[in-house]
């Protein structure tokens, strides 16, 4: 089943935070995540496999709660360069990278 | 380090034909895995290939079929296409199945149905 993110969108000013969520109904192997800007193709940001660890990419982290099923992606201090959309992608098991991707958040950084 | 390519970049069929999708992957990648992106939606697995076997399939019907190549490059084909079936069709490549890794996208070959 395809994991819920939200919010939908996001219009942010240069320098402000924000939080893109992924929650899932399923027991998660890992969580993934990607950006995609406009007639791109999905670049890949992190991978989370353990409970709790936060990992980071530039100014772009993310935490992964086993328990609830969810990761967060935070980012901070946003740049006019994070716009985009942001997708996550499960595995319920070691899958070889069989992702079940989200419907995306996206984002817009503004001046 | 080449990366990941995808030919033709776009097309247009009509209902009832067939189409053949193309992808080079990255250098050294042995496993290619094909998704397919609606307008506006996130990507959908429809099958993986690791040395030239097909290693797993999303909820797409037969119609949708695919090959790898000894060289690990690989090709998509949908027959008696749908309306439904216009979408941006990505391909990813990694690095072996036991390993959790980085997909590497192609820039996609973005099909329209009449």
């Amino acid at each position: 089943q395809q994991p819920v993110q939200s919010p939908q969108a996001v219009i942010l000013r240069e320098g402000e935070d924000a939080v893109i969520n992924c929650s899932s109904s399923k027991a998660l192997y890992s969580v993934h995540w990607y950006r995609q800007k406009h007639g791109e193709a999905p670049v890949f940001l992190m991978i989370l496999l353990k409970g709790g660890e936060q990992k980071g990419h530039e100014k772009i982290s993310a935490s992964f709660n086993e328990k609830k099923q969810q990761s967060s992606l935070y980012l901070t201090a946003s740049q006019l360069s994070y716009s985009g959309t942001y997708f996550c992608g499960t595995e319920d098991r070691a899958a070889g990278n069989k992702l079940t991707f989200g419907g995306g958040t996206r984002v817009l950084v503004k001046p | 380090e080449t990366g990941v390519t995808q030919s033709p970049t776009h097309l247009i069929k009509t209902r009832g034909q067939q189409v053949t999708l193309r992808c080079s992957s990255q250098s050294g990648h042995n496993t290619v895995s094909w998704y397919q992106q609606a307008l506006g939606q996130g990507p959908q697995f429809i099958f993986q290939y690791y040395r030239e076997e097909e290693n797993g399939r999303g909820n797409f019907p037969p119609r949708f079929s695919g090959l790898q190549f000894p060289n690990y490059s690989s090709e998509l084909n949908v027959n008696a296409l749908e309306l439904d079936d216009s979408a941006l069709y990505l391909c990813a490549s990694s690095l072996g199945l036991a390993q959790t890794g980085e997909l590497f996208f192609g820039e996609g070959s973005r099909l329209t149905v009449l």
